[in-house]
């Protein structure tokens, strides 16, 4: 069965201090990855799309990087502003256009 | 461009009004969707509209009806709706038509109330 897991649940960062969002997927076979930042009762924003393992994409104090197994948002120096929920989601190779999305990960940055 | 527009924003009805959410997208996008989503879930599909056929309905109860009159536009016909079915209902486009990469672009999403 296809599955996306995202860890932590929630994450509490000072800012400056950096850290990593993990997005594990079990899928038979995958076509994209998919990260979303959603503020509350706002639409998900999207932020990277990965194809294959190995590939990397980077915006601003973000970086996303994707692996056979997982992917890694890895934030940077964060500032307040960052704080919101991210959310990871796959589309399978034998599911057409549909997204499986994982539960999110709560970050908030404290000044 | 990537915005998707959704009207309207906030709405609160009760359980023997009808009601529409409208969605609208100008990037060319062949695919549709309708997500659900409550507090500190994630999405949930409803439905998915490809090249303006219904592809995809996730069970969805027959009070939820949803309408796609062009490519552009995605509506969600709501009738007798129940308590339960307050929440953020998100809309979204891609440019997979019947399967290829599609990043989804969201719209800021409908908050509906059920009285």
């Amino acid at each position: 069965e296809d599955q996306v897991t995202q860890s932590p649940e929630a994450l509490r960062l000072q800012e400056g201090e950096s850290s990593s969002l993990n997005c594990s997927y079990t899928v038979s076979g995958l076509r994209g990855l998919f990260w979303y930042r959603q503020d509350p009762g706002k639409g998900p924003e999207f932020l990277f799309t990965l194809y294959s393992a190995g590939e990397e994409k980077e915006k601003e104090r973000l970086k996303a990087t994707l692996t056979k197994k997982e992917s890694f948002l890895h934030i940077t120096a964060p500032k307040p502003e960052d704080s919101a929920t991210y959310l990871c989601a796959v589309q399978a190779l034998d599911t057409g256009n549909q997204f499986y999305f994982g539960t999110g990960t709560s970050l908030t940055v404290i000044p | 461009d990537t915005e998707v527009t959704q009207t309207p924003k906030h709405l609160v009805m009760g359980m023997t009004n009808k009601k529409s959410l409208k969605c609208e997208q100008h990037m060319g996008h062949r695919a549709m969707y309708w997500y659900k989503q409550k507090a500190k879930k994630p999405p949930e599909l409803m439905f998915v509209y490809s090249y303006e056929k219904l592809s995809i309905n996730e069970s969805v109860p027959s009070r939820f009806s949803p309408e796609c009159p062009n490519s552009s536009l995605l509506n969600l016909h709501l009738h007798a709706l129940q308590p339960e079915d307050s929440a953020l209902y998100l809309c979204a486009s891609s440019n997979s038509g019947t399967g290829g990469i599609g990043t989804q672009y969201f719209g800021p999403g409908t908050r509906l109330t059920v009285l």
